[in-house]
This record gives structure tokens, C-alpha cells and sequence, in this order.
């Protein structure tokens, strides 16, 4: 069975500064995606970042960017001059064969003024 | 994007009544649609995946005839808390989904159960 790991349940950044959130999953398929979920206050499931497993790109998508190592089975997500509107939970989530997402237990990002 | 509505976003109900939440897609057809659940602070559980005209299929350790799901129309799915208790007191999100793009979902804002 498919399984995803956020190691970092709380993270804090200054802002304008830098953060990464790790993920790493666990899967024998060789064609999935991979998603990063930000949760706000309001509880509105927002949509990130997605990457395609067969995509040697990293994916990017403006401040935010992912590295994706397929062979390490690493995910992180890498959010560039945090603003305060980025404070929320984040989850990582990967979406195989059985087209059911499946998410990380979350990371909670402060942002600091 | 598509948007995905779910009413109420928050209900209270009485133990022993059974409550019924609404997730419906506005601008697309959604072949898929999926029920989660959220405790506080925790992840999103799924609890059942819909496809529309057939059954639900449930995960595992989930009671099918505690939470009905039907999903009757293209644009509409509900799920149906029945005999609610208080350890049923949640937050419900659903999402909605095309089946051939189904790495598309798009997620409800959520509806919070509190059963007293």
C-alpha cells in the first residue's frame, strides 16, 4: 500500500525568507502523481503544485517550486519570499493507480512579520 | 476553475437524528466524486469514492449504512450521517472529479458536523 510522510509537523519562516516542506512516499507503481495541498484557516482545500511522476521537470509554479527525486521517492516543496497570506497546513498527497488521493499528515506553516 | 459547493457548511443536530450534507459541481459534469473526512489537526481520511448512477464503494473500516452516499445526478452526490453521535462531530469535505482526468480534483469548502 501507498504511504506519504511529512517529517515536519510544524515549520516556521520569516518573511520574504525561504522554507522547505519534505515529503516522502512510498509506492511500487511507476506512473502517479504527486499533488502539495495548502489548507488555510477556512479549511478551503487549495491546490498547490502537481507533478507527474513521468515528468523529469521539476514543477513550478511561481514563488512555489518542488523537488522531486523519483528514485529517493522524495517530494518537498520549496516556498520562495513567504508571505503572510502562506501561513496554512500543507499536505502532500500522491495519486496512483487506484485514483484515490492519498494524504501526509500535514505540515503547519507559521509565517513570521 | 471548476467549483465544487457543499451545504451546509456547518449543521448542528441532535444525537439519534441523522443529517444529510450536499456536495454539488456548478460548472462541470463530475463523473467521480469523493467523500472525506477531517478531524481537528489531522489529515483527510477518505471515506468513500461515488460514481454516478452506482453504488459507493466505502474504505475500509467505514459503515456503509451509517453514512449513505448517493450520487443521483452528474452534479450532485450527498452523504447522509444516519443516528448521528457525537464521535461522529467532524469536518466533512467532499471533491469532485472527470474520470478520465481524474488527477483533477476539485474540493468543496467543507461542511463541520456537531452532533450534541
Amino acid at each position: 500500500a501507498q504511504t506519504v510522510t511529512q517529517s515536519q509537523p510544524e515549520m516556521s519562516v520569516q518573511e520574504a525568507e525561504t522554507v522547505t516542506l519534505s515529503c516522502t512516499y512510498d509506492t511500487s507503481e511507476s506512473d502517479y502523481y504527486l499533488f502539495w495541498y495548502k489548507q488555510p484557516p477556512s479549511r478551503q482545500m487549495i491546490l498547490v503544485i502537481r507533478q507527474e511522476a513521468y515528468k523529469q521537470q521539476n514543477a513550478t509554479e511561481n514563488r512555489f517550486s518542488v523537488n522531486f527525486q523519483k528514485a529517493a521517492k522524495s517530494f518537498s516543496l520549496k516556498i520562495s519570499d513567504s508571505q503572510l497570506g502562506d501561513a496554512a497546513m500543507y499536505f502532500c498527497a500522491f495519486l496512483g493507480a487506484t485514483n484515490k488521493l492519498i494524504f501526509g499528515t500535514g505540515t503547519l506553516l507559521a509565517v513570521q512579520p | 476553475g471548476a467549483v465544487v459547493s457543499q451545504h451546509p457548511s456547518w449543521v448542528i443536530c441532535k444525537s439519534g437524528t441523522s443529517v444529510k450534507i450536499e456536495c454539488r459541481s456548478l460548472d462541470f459534469q463530475a463523473t467521480t466524486m469523493f467523500w472525506y473526512r477531517q478531524f481537528p489537526k489531522q489529515s483527510l481520511m477518505l471515506m468513500a469514492t461515488s460514481n454516478e448512477g452506482s453504488k459507493a464503494t466505502y474504505e475500509q473500516g467505514v459503515e456503509k449504512d451509517k453514512f449513505l452516499i448517493n450520487h443521483a445526478s452528474l452534479t450532485l452526490s450527498t452523504l447522509t450521517v444516519t443516528s448521528a453521535h457525537p464521535e461522529d462531530s467532524s469536518f466533512y469535505i467532499c471533491s469532485a472529479a472527470i474520470l478520465r482526468e481524474i488527477d483533477e480534483q476539485y474540493f468543496g469548502p467543507g461542511t463541520r458536523l456537531t452532533v450534541t
